[in-house]
């Protein structure tokens, strides 16, 4: 069945410091998703992405969505601590459930 | 403008027992779909509802059961609990109509097994 991979798994930064996550899928998805979900809560969904080669922008983050639409990241810059939590990027397999990546826990030091 | 909600919050269960979740859709949404999301991993899908039928299932046993009710509420069922079981449930509604894929999440149940 469809994969979705993330990494790195962690990263420590320190506040101020730009931060990017990578996620890769094993099939060509028909969109990407991001997701947030703070310590102690539930995934809040960041954007989708559609077509090849998109880059959507909000705020201090920017999504990329791959070329050959199996690969996706999502780049944070200038980290503040209200950045900390996990970052999940999600696809449609070939019946349409959304399979979620294992997630990029950012953690900031202030 | 609800939100999608959950309940109960928190439940502890002994190995073998049962236990019902359920979940109200955020308003306007038509499709519930199940997560169980275990510690430090991504959630994993269980099922998906739409209509009151089960349109899709992740890779669950049968021990894992739903069922959605005309309101568009939903339950999510598990019988002979595992030790494993334990995790945090969540429900996601979405909108059929677009593609149904774009989810608002409750805050989820979370189930220990002891």
């Amino acid at each position: 069945g469809q994969q979705v991979m993330q990494i790195p798994q962690y990263q420590h930064v320190q506040e101020g410091e730009d931060f990017t996550t990578y996620c890769n899928s094993s099939t060509t998805l028909s969109n990407i998703q991001w997701y947030k979900q703070r310590p102690g809560g539930h995934p809040v969904f960041l954007i989708q992405l559609v077509k090849s080669g998109e880059v959507k922008k909000q705020k201090r983050l920017t999504f990329q969505f791959g070329e050959a639409k199996k690969n996706s990241s999502l780049h944070i810059t200038a980290t503040q601590t209200t950045d900390v939590g996990t970052y999940f990027c999600a696809g449609p397999d070939s019946s349409y459930k959304l399979i979620f990546g294992s997630g990029t826990r950012l953690l900031v030091r202030p | 403008d609800a939100g999608v909600t959950q309940s109960p919050t928190h439940l502890i269960k002994t190995r073998g027992q049962q236990v019902t979740l359920r979940c109200s859709p955020k308003s306007g949404h038509d499709t519930v779909s199940w997560y169980q999301q275990a510690l430090g991993q991504g959630p994993q899908f269980i099922f998906q509802y739409y209509e009151e039928e089960e349109r899709q299932r992740g890779n669950f046993p049968d021990r894992f059961s739903g069922h959605q009710f005309p309101n568009y509420s939903s339950e999510l069922n598990v019988n002979a609990l595992l030790l494993g079981d334990s995790a945090l449930y969540l429900c996601a509604s979405s909108f059929w109509g677009r593609g149904a894929n774009v989810l608002t999440f409750g805050a989820g149940s979370r189930l220990t097994v002891l």
